[in-house]
């Protein structure tokens, strides 16, 4: 069964500080991983887009990286703002007729000052 | 603009009243798709539709139905509305199904069944 798992489920941070999320699937055949942020009560908007051949990707202070062969992905967001306060969802398309999305639950982020 | 729209953002209804939420997108996409999201369960998909009069159910399309006569409309109905659709709605929409193409979500749909 393809299962996206996202650690830790919520996490606190100060404000200007670094942070890790994490991403483990058994998604197969992989197409590719997405991270969205979903701000509470909107709906998501995509961070980044990777391919089974790309190792990292960044979109601004979000950057996000792929090992394909343990099958984890990471978003690290540098220099904490306030805004980033929202869920972080990693989402994996599977290489099948109709390329079905598996989103994981997402972790929950507070930034505080 | 390039977006996803959904109307209503927040509906209160009674069991049974049947109801239908508008899903439109104005960037000329093939693809759409509902999802339901719950607490402690993520985005599940209810529906999608692939292109023009093309639908197929997600994992979990129990009590749902869909229509896709245009390409830019996919509204959700929900003939006989329980409690257990409680729920927050997504509708989105991307190019194409498959590769590494954008999806874009609307707003979302905040329904409650009394």
């Amino acid at each position: 069964k393809n299962q996206v798992e996202q650690s830790p489920q919520s996490l606190i941070i100060l404000e200007g500080k670094n942070c890790t999320l994490q991403c483990n699937y058994t998604v197969s055949p992989f197409s590719n991983l997405r991270w969205y942020k979903q701000d509470t009560g909107r709906g998501p908007v995509s961070l980044t887009i990777m391919t089974f051949s790309e190792n990292t990707k960044s979109n601004g202070r979000y950057t996000a990286t792929l090992d394909a062969d343990t099958k984890q992905s990471s978003l690290h967001i540098t220099a904490s703002q306030l805004s980033d306060s929202a869920s972080y969802i990693c989402v994996v398309s599977a290489k099948t007729a109709g390329n079905k999305l598996t989103f994981g639950g997402g972790t929950r982020v507070l930034v505080k000052p | 603009e390039a977006q996803v729209t959904q109307n209503p953002r927040y509906l209160i209804t009674v069991t049974g009243k049947k109801l239908t939420v508008t899903c439109s997108q104005n960037m000329n996409h093939e693809y759409m798709s509902w999802y339901r999201q719950d607490p402690g369960l993520g985005l599940r998909q209810i529906y999608y539709s692939m292109n023009v009069e093309v639908t197929d159910k997600g994992d979990v399309p129990e009590g749902y139905k869909v229509s896709r006569k245009e390409k830019r409309n996919f509204p959700l109905i929900l003939e006989s509305p329980s409690p257990n659709q409680t729920s927050l709605y997504f509708c989105a929409s991307s190019l194409v199904q498959g590769g590494s193409y954008e999806q874009y979500f609307g707003p979302g749909t905040r329904l409650t069944v009394t």
